[in-house]
């Protein structure tokens, strides 16, 4: 596609359920990383892929996130038991070379609001 | 561990006036970067600066990267309403693929 696609652009849940967020990257981008923006704050890194490289999942909060990244293409990231916390802007990104010589290109969020 | 620091966090200006905004981080890295963020939108690039002494200009938005003193700055010249956002500086750890992303800085561009 044309840009780095992000689904559902808005996700209400309860507390304690479990949440799915899509990221379709660019097409024959290869690197794609998952971002974490919370209310008025920064974006904190939660995952990496590259190619068919092991993912760096150093970012994840806890052992309730979990990201996949299918083909080298299309990724998931899931929480399970959302809490209150976890309200945030989750971003995607994706980058031609893993090193981003031309920088990220930042899909459009998806808002999550755990209540 | 990396850290990357921007000021000022808030910047409220008068249109026509100049401006800069500050990046430092603490550790060697090759490669700087500005982002743009509107209100409820994702992040635009802006700049990507690749080397020490390195300049580059767009409009009224000039960035500029020193690697010995570890620092970025970007530069507004006679700021107009439209540049209202927020900007981040992010930086490319040598060696890693992480951008790790300043604080932010929210500019608002009073008329």
């Amino acid at each position: 596609g044309a840009g780095v696609s992000q689904s559902p652009s808005n996700k209400v849940t309860e507390k304690g359920k479990d949440v799915e967020l899509r990221c379709d990257p660019i097409s024959g981008h290869t690197a794609l990383y998952w971002y974490r923006q919370s209310l008025g704050q920064g974006l904190e890194f939660l995952i990496y892929f590259q190619g068919n490289s092991a993912p760096d999942k150093s970012g994840l909060p806890s052992d309730r996130f979990s990201a996949e990244r299918t083909g080298g293409s299309v990724s998931t990231l899931t929480i399970q038991r959302t809490q209150q916390e976890d309200s945030a802007v989750y971003l995607c990104a994706s980058s031609l070379v893993y090193r981003g010589v031309y920088g990220y290109t930042f899909g459009s969020g998806t808002r999550l609001t755990v209540v | 561990e990396l850290k990357v620091e921007q000021n000022p966090l808030f910047l409220s200006m008068q249109e026509g006036k100049n401006y800069t905004i500050y990046c430092n981080y603490s550790t060697t890295s090759d490669r700087l970067y500005w982002y743009r963020q509107d209100p409820g939108k994702s992040l635009e690039s802006l700049f990507v600066l690749l080397s020490n002494g390195a300049v580059k200009q767009e409009g009224r938005l000039m960035a500029s990267l020193d690697t010995k003193a570890r620092l970025s700055t970007l530069h507004i010249t006679a700021a107009v309403h439209d540049l209202s956002a927020t900007y981040f500086c992010a930086v490319d750890r040598s060696g890693t693929y992480k951008y790790i992303f300043g604080t932010g800085t929210r500019l608002k561009v009073l008329a």
